[in-house]
């Protein structure tokens, strides 16, 4: 019940595309849905998170859609940039269990 | 700020012998979480500190072991190791570990 399930494993968008990035969970008491972004050669960066209470959020360029009632929440990057080429992971975690969840991450690659 | 700073960041050892990682959080950052990431099994928990005072455990063998300082660092052990324990281990560090984590850029080590 710990899962988190990420979709899809790779993604390949133009430049100036939108990217979209899903992920679904079954622990109805994770509160904190964070995303990261990772380089090669590099650790998890955080990019945007949301808590449950909330159906969106957006920073910048990218945005969180949250769906309570389907647990699944999503990344959209729109007008995607080749420097946006990365891993992205979805996590989730729950007030006071001392750990987050990942998904397996996308590999993202944005064509000029 | 300084960021979470993994040492060394590149290991390499063999079959049987123990290994000894070492992460040094943000300044003031006093949760400490590792984590084992591979291409098949993503980003897994292994445990979290709290003011020196390991707090959570993912499922690991107990040749995995770690400790916290009273200065926040922490250390991370692997005993007798396998070729299966090859992986880039990282280390992040947050104020409270459900929420934001910082990533350190991860020691990469190779078993042969």
């Amino acid at each position: 019940q710990q899962q988190v399930k990420q979709s899809p494993q790779s993604l390949i968008v133009q430049k100036g595309g939108i990217s979209i990035i899903n992920c679904a969970y079954e622990n109805t008491a994770f509160d904190y849905f964070p995303w990261y972004q990772q380089f090669p050669g590099k650790g998890p960066a955080l990019l945007i998170a949301i808590r449950p209470d909330v159906s969106e959020k957006k920073e910048g360029r990218f945005t969180i859609s949250f769906n309570k009632s389907a647990k699944q929440f999503s990344l959209h990057i729109m007008d995607s940039q080749p420097g946006d080429s990365a891993t992205y992971f979805c996590a989730a975690s729950e007030e006071g269990a001392g750990k987050s969840t990942f998904g397996d991450g996308t590999t993202l690659t944005v064509k000029p | 700020k300084a960021g979470v700073t993994q040492t060394p960041r590149y290991l390499i050892k063999t079959r049987g012998q123990q290994v000894t990682l070492s992460c040094s959080p943000i300044s003031g950052h006093r949760s400490v979480s590792w984590y084992q990431q591979t291409p098949g099994q993503g980003l897994q928990f292994l445990f979290e500190y709290f003011s020196e005072t390991q707090r959570n455990k993912g499922n690991f063998p107990g040749r995995f072991s770690g400790r916290q300082f009273s200065n926040s660092r922490s250390e991370m052990n692997v005993s007798t190791l396998e070729l299966g324990d090859s992986a880039l281990y990282l280390c992040a560090s947050s104020l409270d570990s459900w929420e934001k984590l910082f990533f350190g850029s991860g020691t990469q080590l190779s078993v042969l």
